[in-house]
């Protein structure tokens, strides 16, 4: 699997975008970017994901450059229960298997 | 849908005992997973399975087994518990298929090993 490279932590104040990125370089065709997040200490929960267009969904953008080496998820109007740990993960495609880094901490702040 | 349910959510172990992590899920997925999680670290997949009847290993196996007896259970078996052992075990499935997919974790087992 890719690796991928975030930062440890990021801030944010309350109803403005939080935007995260995520550093791919080393990703292969059919590997797909995802996205989950971690609340607390409850298990993740899938965000969103692509592949190489940009994508759209109920809680978050997903912008993938056009050379797929690098990625940003925002979050449009943050909230405080949007606090959590971030993960970018780079997989699926022909393997299934999903390797979780460190991720970025996300403090939205009132 | 319940979702993913996992079973017991909380469990001391003393070392050397043996216990059955237990893990179900109601959407007829096919890929079941178990990870665990250590403090402050991301998620370490210990073994997967593709359906009813095939397991294999994934980054960290030693020390656990599984079984996939039907489409819904999931079990993880750790024998001769150690502290090492000490962590947040998630247990998530999958579908798969074209377009990729997301994996349903549940709500974790908080295991401590003394």
């Amino acid at each position: 699997d890719a690796k991928t490279t975030q930062p440890p932590s990021m801030d944010c104040a309350e109803g403005r975008a939080a935007n995260l990125p995520c550093n791919h370089s080393t990703i292969s065709g059919n590997e797909y970017v995802y996205w989950y997040r971690q609340i607390h200490s409850q298990g993740p929960q899938y965000i969103i994901h692509g592949l190489k267009n940009n994508e759209t969904n109920e809680m978050a953008s997903l912008i993938i450059t056009e050379d797929r080496k690098s990625s940003t998820l925002i979050l449009p109007h943050a909230t405080l229960r949007d606090t959590a740990v971030y993960y970018c993960i780079v997989g699926g495609g022909s393997n299934y298997k999903l390797t979780f880094g460190k991720g970025t901490l996300l403090t939205v702040n009132p | 849908n319940a979702g993913v349910t996992q079973t017991p959510k909380f469990r001391i172990l003393k070392i050397g005992q043996s216990m059955t992590l237990q893990c179900t899920q109601d959407m007829n997925h096919n890929y079941m997973y178990w990870y665990r999680q250590d403090p402050g670290m991301g998620l370490k997949l210990i073994y997967y399975s593709v359906g009813a009847g095939i397991t294999d290993k994934g980054e960290v196996p030693n020390g656990y087994n599984v079984s996939r007896s039907t489409t819904e259970d999931f079990p993880l078996r750790l024998e001769l518990a150690a502290p090492s052992q000490t962590s947040v075990y998630f247990c998530a499935s999958s579908y798969t298929g074209t377009g990729g997919y997301e994996q349903y974790f549940g709500p974790g087992t908080r295991l401590t090993v003394t």
